[in-house]
């Protein structure tokens, strides 16, 4: 079965200060990983996604993530938080031939402390 | 806007009653997802529709929920005789399918569901 974990509830950092926020997978096979923010009534978007190539990622709002084959991990960073960066962020792994549907992890709830 | 809609975004019902969401996906999107999620907790895959075609349905999926696209534009979840248990934010999610086969989804904003 194929399962993602974020290991953290919740993170605090302080406006400036860099974040990261982890997570874990298994998979059978090659995964294409995902990650999402949720902000307060309003729908997931997509912050940035791993399908394949170069291992480190960058996508919107200056977030990027890198790959790591080798400890299955896929952690979210980002060199200087915002406040504005406050939100539920959730991890994703899709795994063809397992059918079409994404599995998510729980979601980590990050605080941008001014 | 030309996101996916998603309507109600509030529903609050007494058990055993039946209740019916719609979602409208990005009209060009040829894929929609049905998702659950408690609080909590990420969401979770219920459904997926491509066109009009549902090609996959999870377990989670009892036999009191039904989903529907029946012109391949917007779907309609329907739960009946809803339990308690059924109180959580149902997602819609829709996606263009055009030969890649990584595609994104793209979200509604959910509808919050509470079985008093």
């Amino acid at each position: 079965a194929q399962s993602v974990a974020q290991p953290e509830d919740q993170v605090n950092v302080a406006e400036g200060n860099p974040l990261t926020v982890k997570c874990t997978y298994s998979v059978s096979g090659n995964p294409y990983l995902f990650w999402y923010v949720q902000y307060p009534n309003r729908g997931l978007q997509c912050l940035l996604k791993y399908i394949t190539g170069d291992n480190l990622v960058k996508g919107s709002y200056g977030c990027e993530a890198e790959f790591n084959k080798s400890q299955t991990s896929f952690h979210l960073k980002k060199p200087s938080a915002l406040v504005s960066d406050s939100a539920l962020y959730f991890c994703a792994v899709r795994v063809l031939h397992y059918g079409q549907n994404f599995v998510f992890g729980p979601g980590t709830r990050l605080s941008v402390l001014p | 806007d030309t996101g996916v809609s998603q309507d109600p975004r509030h529903k609050i019902t007494k058990r055993g009653q039946n209740v019916t969401f719609r979602c409208d996906p990005i009209s060009e999107h040829n894929r929609l997802y049905w998702y659950r999620q408690t609080l909590g907790q990420g969401p979770e895959f219920l459904t997926y529709f491509q066109n009009e075609a549902q090609l996959e349905k999870s377990r989670l999926l009892s036999d009191r929920f039904s989903a529907e696209r029946p012109k391949g534009s917007f779907s309609t979840l329907e739960i009946q005789r809803t339990e308690q248990g059924d109180s959580a934010m149902y997602l819609c999610a829709s996606s263009l399918l055009g030969g890649q086969l990584e595609e994104t989804q793209y979200f509604g904003p959910g509808t919050r569901l509470l079985v008093l």
